[in-house]
């Protein structure tokens, strides 16, 4: 069983729905919680970043921790095609530990318009 | 600013011959990361650097792979002796210690394929 599990979809919505991305992970280590996305054939890039349980917003994103039942998710609103991209958390136990990064297998996510 | 850089973006080879991969951190960053991610999986750490100094190596790294970062600047990564087994995306990372929290921003990556 993998630390970190995350369903691989493909998720496919209409434009303007609300999405739900989630991962689950059995390492109650894990203290900060960041979520990633990746268009095809690209880098990953940085999206959202929490430590600890709780909430976190920026624009139409929000992510969502709760360590008791080490289930993690990004909420994207108002989806956008150019929301279509491959959506990977990542976890860590310790503060600024790149090399301590582990991450779900990624979500594929498609917004038709 | 011009973030992470890697090159080349994309490498053919034969299996047998060597491979070197080049990464430019972001200018200001002192640690600098390899992963490495194969289709339809996250990526998986290799290695890491602290300025110059090559901190932890997973055990994913064989023998045939070796990291260098000569000046704590620019990064190499060296596969001796591809093989199939190697085709993937090659990704480098930097973060630095005086940033608060743990983001590690990446680069494009490099795709390797074997043939």
């Amino acid at each position: 069983q993998k630390e970190v599990e995350q369903d691989p979809g493909p998720l496919s919505v209409p434009e303007g729905a609300i999405v739900s991305l989630n991962c689950t992970y059995s390492n109650s280590a894990f203290q900060y919680f960041m979520w990633y996305r990746q268009y095809s054939r690209k880098g990953p890039e940085l999206l959202m970043y929490t430590y600890s349980s709780g909430n976190k917003e920026d624009g139409r994103f929000t992510a969502q921790v709760d360590k008791s039942s080490k289930y993690i998710s990004l909420f994207i609103r108002d989806s956008q095609p150019s929301d279509s991209a491959t959506y990977l958390c990542a976890m860590s136990a310790l503060r600024n530990a790149g090399n301590m990064l582990t991450f779900g297998g990624g979500t594929r996510l498609m917004v038709k318009p | 600013d011009t973030g992470v850089s890697q090159d080349p973006r994309h490498k053919i080879t034969k299996r047998g011959q060597n491979v070197t991969f080049r990464c430019d951190p972001i200018s200001e960053h002192n640690r600098l990361y390899w992963y490495r991610q194969t289709l339809g999986q996250g990526p998986e750490f290799l290695t890491y650097f602290q300025n110059e100094a090559q901190l932890e190596k997973s055990r994913l790294l064989s023998d045939r792979f070796s990291a260098e970062r000569p000046k704590g600047s620019f990064s190499t990564l060296e596969i001796q002796r591809t093989e199939q087994g190697d085709s993937a995306m090659y990704l480098c990372a930097s973060s630095s210690t005086d940033r608060s929290g743990t983001e590690a921003f990446f680069g494009q990556g490099t795709r390797l394929t074997v043939v």
